[in-house]
């Protein structure tokens, strides 16, 4: 199985902020790698596909890098809506294997 | 506008069986894989199970292989989990995801609300 390895597992920021969130696949999975927000008490939410598109309605603050073993999430402005858990997740194997979330919270 | 409505879920006792449903609507069901992920409580993200479009694929975790069957009926637009043996490690609240193609390497568009599977220790 491919292990997703997430970093910070938790993070302090203020509005306005820029955070970047990192994820390592145990091997490479080219770009089948996708990104997930998730408030608490409330379902998933996909972010980011392809490594780097942003899904429909997705703003521009959002962004995703990366491409092999290594991937990037950046949100260049944050927001009082963007404090939530973000998810890494490759979809190049079965089985599909999520990382083990990053807690972004307000400072 | 797209909408996965998720229900089943509820209080069974160590292997019990229960059926979970997924109602898909705002897109053409058939067209798109689908897939079961569960979220243990205060705990990540774990992918259960996934289904080709067509229903002729079907792909299992581990953890579930053998215990959990996923199928769909096409002419319903409905997606199914049918869970049997479940043990305390199976609650969770159960998500139901569509895909963005019918097989292959495709990420997840929209996910379902969720519905809550516990199984008492």
């Amino acid at each position: 199985d491919i292990q997703m390895t997430q970093s910070p597992s938790s993070l302090s920021a203020s509005v306005g902020d820029r955070v970047t969130i990192t994820c390592r696949a145990s091997q490479g999975i080219s770009n089948y790698l996708a990104w997930i927000q998730q408030k608490p008490g409330k379902a998933p939410k996909s972010l980011i596909y392809a490594a780097s598109s942003l899904q429909s309605g997705v703003p521009s603050r959002f962004s995703g890098s990366g491409s092999g073993t290594y991937f990037t999430l950046t949100i260049s402005y944050l927001q009082p809506e963007d404090f939530a858990t973000y998810y890494c997740q490759q979809y190049n194997t079965y089985p599909i294997t999520f990382g083990q979330g990053t807690r972004l919270e307000i400072k | 506008e797209v909408d996965l409505l998720e229900s089943g879920g509820g209080l069974v006792q160590r292997g019990g069986s229960l059926r979970l449903s997924c109602a898909a609507s705002g897109f053409t069901f058939s067209r798109y894989a689908m897939t079961w992920v569960r979220q243990a409580p205060g705990k990540g993200l774990e992918w259960v199970s996934s289904i080709s479009g067509s229903g002729d694929t079907t792909y299992y975790a581990d953890s579930v292989e053998g215990r959990f069957t996923i199928s769909r009926d096409n002419s319903r637009n409905t997606l199914y989990l049918q869970m049997s043996d479940l043990r305390a490690e199976d609650t969770a609240e159960y998500y139901c995801a569509k895909a963005t193609d019918t097989s292959g390497h495709n990420e997840f568009d929209y996910w379902g609300q969720g519905t809550p599977v516990t199984v008492p220790s």
